[in-house]
């Protein structure tokens, strides 16, 4: 029954590896989301997706990469993982972002630590 | 660009006092507004919404009006409870200035004591 659900919802690795994060809705929503939460609980958007395709993507390392194999999925991964990525991690979906409200709904998040 | 201000928390209440948690926004369009919840560990939850001016969004005993005049979505209760000790989140969605994404304010972290 979960509306938008990511894995895994921790995530602890060193500096220097490689780590992916999913995320898969079942709301049929055409555009899904990745959004950061700082360690002071700012919220920031990082990707945008509709129907698969790349609609946002704010200033983020190219380290990022995000990937959607169809609409109800969008993955993040990330190459070279520095200490500056410890962070939460929300995806979420909405309906078209062209001709919705904007309401979307979030994931458990993943909070990934690097050390 | 489109911003969202809220109120720098945190703020501590006793039981039944009244809540009120200011919002304000700047936007390039006609905005939709919101007020999100996070529970402790956990995700982000639409709490109220309202998408054109003088809307007013209700949940749970919360409840906001859109006011364009003043660029505000102040958040509103007659009666916390402790179950409401979160952090709440103000947002704008803008089809042309957040491109239609959610902006957020930096949150307020509500406590409320027994």
């Amino acid at each position: 029954d979960t509306a938008v659900s990511q894995t895994p919802k921790y995530l602890v690795t060193q500096m220097g590896n490689d780590k992916s994060i999913k995320c898969e809705q079942n709301l049929g929503h055409d555009t899904m989301y990745w959004y950061k939460q700082d360690s002071k609980k700012f919220l920031k958007i990082m990707f945008s997706y509709n129907n698969k395709e790349l609609i946002i993507n704010e200033t983020v390392p190219n380290r990022f990469s995000p990937k959607s194999p169809d609409k109800a999925h969008l993955n993040l991964h990330i190459n070279s993982l520095e200490l500056g990525d410890s962070a939460v991690y929300f995806c979420a979906s909405s309906q078209d972002i062209r001709t919705g409200n904007g309401e979307a709904f979030f994931g458990q998040g993943t909070r990934l630590t690097v050390v | 660009g489109d911003s969202v201000t809220q109120m720098e928390g945190p703020v501590t209440l006793s039981e039944e006092a009244f809540l009120t948690i200011n919002c304000t926004y700047t936007a390039t369009g006609y905005p939709s507004l919101f007020w999100y919840v996070q529970y402790p560990g956990e995700g982000l939850q639409l709490l109220l919404k309202a998408t054109k001016a003088d809307d007013k969004g209700s949940n749970k005993g919360f409840e906001a009006t859109y006011r364009k005049e003043t660029t505000s979505f102040h958040l509103e209760k007659g009666s916390v409870q402790v179950s409401d000790s979160a952090v709440y989140f103000c947002a704008l969605s803008d089809r042309w200035g957040s491109q239609g994404n959610l902006i957020f304010g930096k949150g307020t972290k509500l406590s409320v004591k027994p």
